[in-house]
């Protein structure tokens, strides 16, 4: 099956920007997406970029999509203690039917003060 | 109300016992997901309804039974589990199974499920 990689955790002081990386293997990816999940909660969609586009910018956010190397990576700028929260990388690819999200296992982010 | 409801939220449950997780959606989607929480382990994918039919079983052993009896529920009973299923047990919809324009599921806030 296919596959999507990311570290485990991350600890950035606050104020300083974050970027958690992403690789996948699937190379019929059509949507990537990066998923919150804050403390006691489930998943919610933060934002997501399209295969055929390389950058994406909303806000404090900055997607970034190098489709030759199947990386992808999410940067917060000014990162603020309640950007606390695991953060998961998907992706979408046209094998299996369509809609068949493959996620890894999330990034832990720890913002100090 | 919340789009995406689970109840429990909490379960304990001895091995040898029957319960049954619950996820409601109020969202007007037709489809409807379990995944599997497990700490470092990639978010899996157990269960796939669309428009009440089970569309995905991703070798999901028969101690979980999911049943959708309409777009709007979802249940997934749980038998004789073992220790090693404890984890989070999430629920998500979606407008269909192709996700509309970008495929963005939503979520349940998870049934944490402990197995003595």
């Amino acid at each position: 099956g296919e596959d999507v990689e990311q570290s485990l955790f991350l600890s950035v002081r606050e104020g300083d920007s974050s970027v958690i990386n992403c690789t996948y293997t699937d190379s019929s990816s059509t949507y990537l997406y990066w998923y919150k999940q804050e403390p006691g909660a489930g998943l919610q969609l933060l934002t997501y970029i399209f295969s055929n586009m390389d950058m994406k910018q909303d806000q404090r956010l900055t997607v970034l999509l190098n489709k030759k190397d199947k990386h992808l990576s999410l940067r917060i700028a000014d990162t603020q203690t309640g950007d606390s929260a695991i953060y998961f990388c998907a992706e979408r690819g046209l094998t299996g039917g369509g809609n068949k999200l493959t996620f890894g296992t999330g990034t832990q982010l720890k913002v100090e003060l | 109300e919340t789009g995406v409801t689970q109840t429990p939220r909490h379960l304990v449950m001895g091995m040898t016992n029957k319960k049954s997780l619950k996820c409601e959606q109020h969202l007007g989607h037709n489809a409807m997901y379990w995944y599997k929480q497990s700490a470092k382990k990639p978010l899996e994918l157990m269960f796939v309804y669309n428009f009440k039919e089970q569309t995905e079983n991703n070798s999901v052993p028969s101690r979980f039974s999911p049943e959708c009896p309409n777009s709007s529920h979802l249940f997934l009973h749980l038998h004789t589990l073992q220790p090693e299923d404890s984890a989070l047990y999430l629920c998500a919809s979606s407008q269909d199974q192709v996700g509309g324009r970008t495929g963005e599921l939503f979520f349940g806030e998870g049934s944490r499920l402990t197995v003595l």
